[in-house]
């Protein structure tokens, strides 16, 4: 199906373990993005990518790794999760910057307990 | 990028008309105004955006003040499935990337 897929949709996950979300899409769109949301926060900028092997931080990617083999995909890992880090993540792609909306995914409900 | 300033909730009557306002006093000229909601526990989904000229698409239009400083986002007949947190961003031209959200306006639309 075409769009923009998130996986797992839940994960529950222990302290110090690394986790993987995994982000595709099948629009072979340049740009995509992981935003975090948290109550009192909102949608927080983790990092972002404009083309495969090209990413860069947003606001908030301490703790976090990208990576951009692939246009379609865009992982985000956690490399040793801490409680901080239980939140909804939210994927999202967009063809243009500035011409097209982003598109976002379902979101993945993570828990590090 | 410029920041923006929405009321925190709003209420709407479903059939009649929201009006969501958004101030940006400090953008700049190659900046864009981008509307976005986010419906309970869902990704936000975007609605329209606009540089100086209004906007209308099949969800909503966008009246952007003559100096720029202020939009309003107008859903036409607001349906219960309008109730969401409603998000005005401005982003700028043709260096900035990143999309950055604030804490946005709920809106609840009621019978």
């Amino acid at each position: 199906d075409a769009g923009i897929t998130q996986s797992p949709r839940y994960k529950i996950t222990e302290t110090g373990r690394q986790v993987t979300l995994m982000c595709h899409q099948t629009w072979s769109h340049s740009y995509m993005f992981w935003y975090r949301q948290d109550l009192g926060h909102g949608l927080r900028l983790i990092y972002y990518s404009a083309a495969a092997d090209i990413t860069d931080k947003g606001e908030v990617p301490d703790g976090y790794v990208v990576s951009r083999s692939k246009t379609e995909n865009f992982p985000l890992t956690l490399e040793s999760a801490t409680r901080s880090q239980t939140s909804v993540y939210f994927c999202a792609s967009s063809e243009n910057r500035i011409l097209y909306g982003y598109t976002f995914g379902s979101g993945t409900r993570l828990t590090v307990v | 990028d410029a920041k923006t300033t929405q009321p925190t909730s709003m209420d709407c009557a479903e059939g009649r008309a929201a009006n969501l306002p958004c101030n940006h006093s400090t953008i700049s000229g190659n900046e864009y105004v981008y509307w976005y909601r986010q419906i309970h526990s869902q990704g936000p989904q975007y609605i329209i955006h606009g540089l100086k000229n209004n906007e209308t698409n099949e969800m909503a239009s966008l009246i952007i003040t003559e100096d720029r400083k202020s939009s309003t986002l107008i859903l036409p007949h607001a349906t219960l499935r309008d109730t969401a947190v409603y998000y005005c961003i401005v982003r700028g031209g043709y260096n900035t990337d990143k999309l950055i959200f604030g804490t946005g306006t709920r809106l609840q639309v009621f019978p």
